[in-house]
C-alpha cells in the first residue's frame, strides 16, 4: 500500500514568489494534517482536516498562507508571498479517525 | 512554554551503550506517543503508551508513561547505528486530536 505522497520534494524560491505543496494522503484516511518543521524542532500543526473541511487552521498564518483539501482527498498547501522565514520542512499526514499519524517524506522549502 | 520538554536534546554515543531520553510536561494526557525521524524522512511511530504506568517493549527499545501519565521514557539497550534519528514524543492533551510534538533528542550512536 502507498503511503502519503509529497511533492515536491525540494524547492529553492527567491522571497516575494508564491510556492505549492501537494500531498496524496493513504486512500481511505479521513484526516489530513500539514505540519511544519524547522530545523531541530519538533512538527508543528498548520492545519488539521476531517474529510474537506478544515477543523482547525488556528495556528496557519492566514495573512500569507492558505490550504484546501477539495474532495476530501489530495490537499494543496500554499504559501504567497514566501518569506526567508518560511524556509522549513513542510510535511503531510494522514490518519484514519485521528489515530496513528502516517506521514509523508516532506517538502523542504528554502526561501532566498 | 513548551507542552512537551523533551531532554536531552542532543546524545552522542558509541554503539553498545545504553540510553534513556525524557519526555516530560505539567498537563496529564490521556495517551502519549513517541516516534523516530531519520534525515530527510517524515516521522514513524514506534509506540503509543496509553496506561498510566504503562511499560511497553519493542525489541531492544522499552517505553514507560509515568503514573500520573505527565512523561514518559524511552530506554535503548545496546544502541546500533540504526538507532540513530530525531526522537520524538507526542500528545493530545486536550482530546481534539491535536497532536503536539516535543522537540526532540536527536541521538546519534556512532559505530
Amino acid at each position: 500500500e502507498a503511503g502519503v505522497v509529497q511533492s515536491p520534494r525540494y524547492k529553492i524560491i527567491e522571497k516575494k514568489q508564491p510556492v505549492a505543496f501537494w500531498c496524496n494522503p493513504i486512500s481511505g484516511h479521513n484526516t489530513l494534517y500539514w505540519y511544519l518543521q524547522n530545523l531541530g524542532q519538533g512538527p508543528e500543526l498548520l492545519i488539521r482536516y476531517e474529510n474537506e473541511e478544515a477543523v482547525d487552521d488556528s495556528q496557519l498564518p492566514k495573512d500569507r498562507f492558505s490550504a484546501e483539501r477539495l474532495k476530501g482527498v489530495d490537499s494543496t498547501l500554499k504559501i504567497q508571498p514566501a518569506e526567508l522565514g518560511d524556509s522549513a520542512v513542510y510535511l503531510c499526514a494522514s490518519s484514519l479517525g485521528g489515530g496513528e499519524l502516517f506521514f509523508g517524506e516532506g517538502s523542504r522549502l528554502t526561501v532566498l | 512554554t513548551q507542552l512537551l520538554e523533551q531532554s536531552p536534546q542532543f546524545l552522542s554515543i558509541q554503539e553498545g551503550e545504553n540510553l534513556t531520553v525524557y519526555c516530560n510536561s505539567s498537563s496529564v494526557f490521556s495517551s502519549l506517543q513517541w516516534y523516530r525521524q531519520e534525515p530527510g524522512e517524515g516521522p514513524v511511530l514506534l509506540v503509543t503508551v496509553v496506561t498510566g504506568g504503562e511499560v511497553k517493549k519493542l525489541k531492544r527499545l522499552t517505553f514507560q508513561f509515568g503514573d500520573a501519565r505527565k512523561d514518559s521514557s524511552l530506554h535503548i539497550t545496546a544502541a546500533q547505528p540504526g538507532d540513530t534519528g530525531l526522537y520524538l514524543c507526542a500528545g493530545d492533551p486536550f482530546g481534539n486530536y491535536k497532536l503536539t510534538f516535543g522537540k526532540g533528542t536527536l541521538l546519534t550512536v556512532n559505530p
